[in-house]
């Protein structure tokens, strides 16, 4: 049973960085993408980036500039930083597995972790 | 950047319905690559449909989508009472991948 699990600081001050790490288990950190979706409270969700187990990233251009996503895979871990936040980033983050169908070209974003929220505050 | 409308905003039906819910991209979606999630209050989204009609695993047959382009829709057949929930259209044809704003289904 794939299961993944957020973890990292709950309250992040203004223009500081935003740290989260996904632990995964039940699949191999090998073979897939791993990708961060946030939604601000009561909002819909925004795709933040991903990045395959083996390297090649994808970011939002939104916030191409902040974002730095890694994979441990001694660990089964991968993690997102998110650097100047503002209020703006207060969101419930979520870790995902993305699924890459190397037949049909289509990723399927098929297992998510159960979010959590950041604020951002002094 | 494209751009996901959905409509309705809201849906109010009872259970037995059936819901039809649209999705309608700025640009076209090459290869209909468009997925639906289902979420629930206080739960992660959950993939019910991905490449615009193929059904992820444990999905009911009840629900099914269709559609290619600039016009996308989801169908629930027949409406339990677990289908009410918010439904998000995503895109993954073009960076960066892009959600839509959601429509809610609530019970009449």
């Amino acid at each position: 049973q794939v299961q993944l699990q957020e973890s990292g600081p709950r309250l992040v001050k203004p223009s500081e960085t935003l740290s989260l790490t996904c632990t995964v288990s039940g699949a191999s950190i090998n073979s897939y993408y791993w990708s961060w979706i946030r939604q601000p409270p009561g909002k819909g969700l925004e795709w933040i980036g991903y990045k395959y187990y083996s390297g090649s990233t994808n970011y939002n251009p939104s916030l191409n500039s902040r974002v730095t996503i890694s994979v441990d895979k001694s660990k089964s871990q991968f993690s997102l930083k998110l650097s100047s936040v503002t209020a703006a980033d207060t969101a419930i983050y979520y870790c995902a597995r993305v699924n890459y169908d190397i037949l049909t070209g289509d990723y399927q974003i098929d297992y998510w972790g159960q979010g959590t929220l950041v604020t951002v505050s002094s | 950047e494209i751009v996901l409308t959905q409509s309705p905003g809201t849906l109010s039906l009872s259970p037995g319905e059936r819901a039809t819910l649209s999705c309608w991209p700025s640009q076209s979606v090459s290869s209909s690559y468009l997925a639906w999630f289902q979420q629930k209050p206080g739960q992660a989204p959950r993939l019910l449909i991905y490449g615009a009609s193929t059904r992820a695993t444990g999905i009911p047959d009840r629900f099914s989508g269709s559609g290619s382009g600039t016009d996308f829709t989801l169908t629930i057949s027949r409406l339990e009472p677990e289908d009410f929930a918010v439904y998000y259209c995503q895109q993954y044809g073009s960076s960066p991948w892009t959600f839509g704003q959601g429509t809610k289904v609530e019970i009449k």
